[in-house]
């Protein structure tokens, strides 16, 4: 069964210092999420991408953050210079438009020092 | 703007007893509603969602949600709990037809099945 993967599954890194977190969604889906889940909160959405560009964006998808497609496979969240409140577990998720299911991935969890 | 209410932290129920997580939704137009589960330190796994149609859906490992448009509930159910059950579970909706494409999820319940 085809599944959304993220890499690396932890990340520990300074406060200040930029991180890329990695995503391969299903192969023949259209729709790409980043979610993030800061620990005990709920799931937060922070951006949807679709035909190359950002479809929607959350308030906490300031100018620190970015995504981009590089290649026909990969879709990857930048950010630039994080901070401690950036610690978090980050999910990627697809979907192939309409009524589709979005499919998460296992998630990024990300430690800001 | 569209949102998810589940009004309990924690569910706590027997094994072999049926179990109900609940959720109410706010949104305008006709909503999505999804049910996510998550077990520790893993991603959301997909259970079952409702899109249109008949109000009660079938899922994965046996859960089940009724769509109740009157009272704006998506409640997830199952007839019999079993310990391996106990795991995170997340409401949330999406609402097209209002220009939302992303999802919004509820703060979560967990589910304690004891033995």
């Amino acid at each position: 069964e085809p599944e959304v993967t993220q890499t690396p599954s932890h990340q520990v890194t300074q406060m200040g210092q930029e991180v890329i977190l990695r995503c391969v969604p299903i192969s023949n889906h259209l729709y790409f999420y980043w979610y993030r889940q800061i620990l005990g909160q709920k799931v937060e959405f922070l951006v949807s991408f679709y035909n190359n560009e950002i479809s929607e964006k959350s308030e906490i998808f300031d100018d620190q953050f970015s995504v981009e497609r590089p290649d026909g496979s990969n879709f990857t969240l930048k950010i630039r210079s994080t901070k401690l409140e950036d610690s978090a577990m980050y999910f990627c998720a697809s979907h192939g438009g309409g009524a589709e299911t979005q499919y998460f991935g296992p998630g990024t969890r990300l430690l800001v020092l | 703007a569209q949102s998810v209410a589940q009004p309990e932290d924690q569910v706590n129920v027997a094994e072999g007893n049926p179990l109900t997580v609940k959720c109410t939704y706010s949104v305008s137009g006709n909503p999505y509603l999804f049910w996510y589960v998550q077990y520790p330190n893993r991603g959301l796994q997909f259970l079952l969602k409702y899109i249109t149609g008949d109000n009660l859906v079938k899922g994965s490992y046996g859960f089940e949600a009724e769509f109740n448009k009157s009272q704006t509930s998506f409640h997830l159910k199952k007839p019999s709990a079993l310990v391996s059950d106990s795991a995170l579970y997340f409401c949330a909706v999406r609402a097209p037809e209002a220009g939302y494409s992303t999802l919004t999820f509820g703060k979560g319940t967990m589910l304690l099945v004891s033995p």
